[in-house]
């Protein structure tokens, strides 16, 4: 079993709709989450931490349920723009980091 | 600033052959990190480093070293290279919990 599994998709949404990524994580001893966002051929980026409390950015929106070790993202009002991969991340011990697979998103006109 | 360069972009190479993959950061970073992609599997991590002269085993370590001479490079070297490590390489620096990415090797072994 993978240490951090996300559905790989692909999700293909209308622009401006709402579109929610899960991602589950056996490791209990993970202290910190968060999303990358890779586009095609290039380098993952950082697009949010996630915190226990929840947190948003702008359209975008992370939870972490540490009880269910469960983390998701939930991106609002899609843009054509938001094509791409999205990681989940976790990180264990101060220096492990595991990635999942990724879920692909396509946001169609 | 620079960030995270990498080199080569592309390589190719054939079985048994062996070579470098150079990886500087200019941030001062302590925490540099190298991990494979291969597609389905996500990124894997290879070795990392907490400092200069201080490196530990990812979870895919086989058939490859690293070594932290400088703060600033972690370079990987291929021993004998294999078909199975025909992947796009990246490597990362990491600065409280946030990842820098270099713009990966695409390396293609024969």
């Amino acid at each position: 079993r993978k240490e951090v599994e996300q559905d790989p998709g692909p999700f293909n949404v209308p622009e401006g709709a709402t579109v929610a990524f899960n991602c589950t994580y056996s490791n209990s001893a993970s202290q910190s989450f968060f999303w990358y966002r890779q586009d095609c051929r290039k380098e993952p980026k950082l697009l949010m931490s996630v915190y226990s409390s929840g947190n948003e950015d702008g359209r975008f929106t992370a939870q972490l349920n540490r009880a269910s070790q469960y983390i998701s993202l939930l991106i609002r009002d899609s843009k054509l723009s938001d094509s791409a991969t999205y990681l989940c991340v976790a990180l264990t011990g101060g220096f492990k980091t595991i990635f999942g697979a990724g879920t692909r998103l396509f946001v169609k006109a | 600033n620079a960030g995270v360069t990498q080199t080569p972009k592309f390589q190719v190479l054939k079985t048994g052959q062996s070579m470098t993959l150079q990886c500087a950061q200019d941030m001062n970073h302590e925490y540099m990190s190298w991990y494979r992609q291969d597609p389905g599997m996500g990124l894997r991590l290879i070795h990392y480093s907490v400092g200069a002269g201080i490196t530990d085993q990812g979870e895919v370590p086989n058939g490859y070293n690293v070594s932290r001479s400088t703060t600033e490079d972690f370079p990987l070297r291929l021993l004998s290279a294999a078909p199975s490590q025909t992947s796009v390489y990246f490597c990362a620096s990491r600065h409280s919990g946030e990842q820098y990415f270099g713009p990966g090797t695409r390396l293609t072994v024969t």
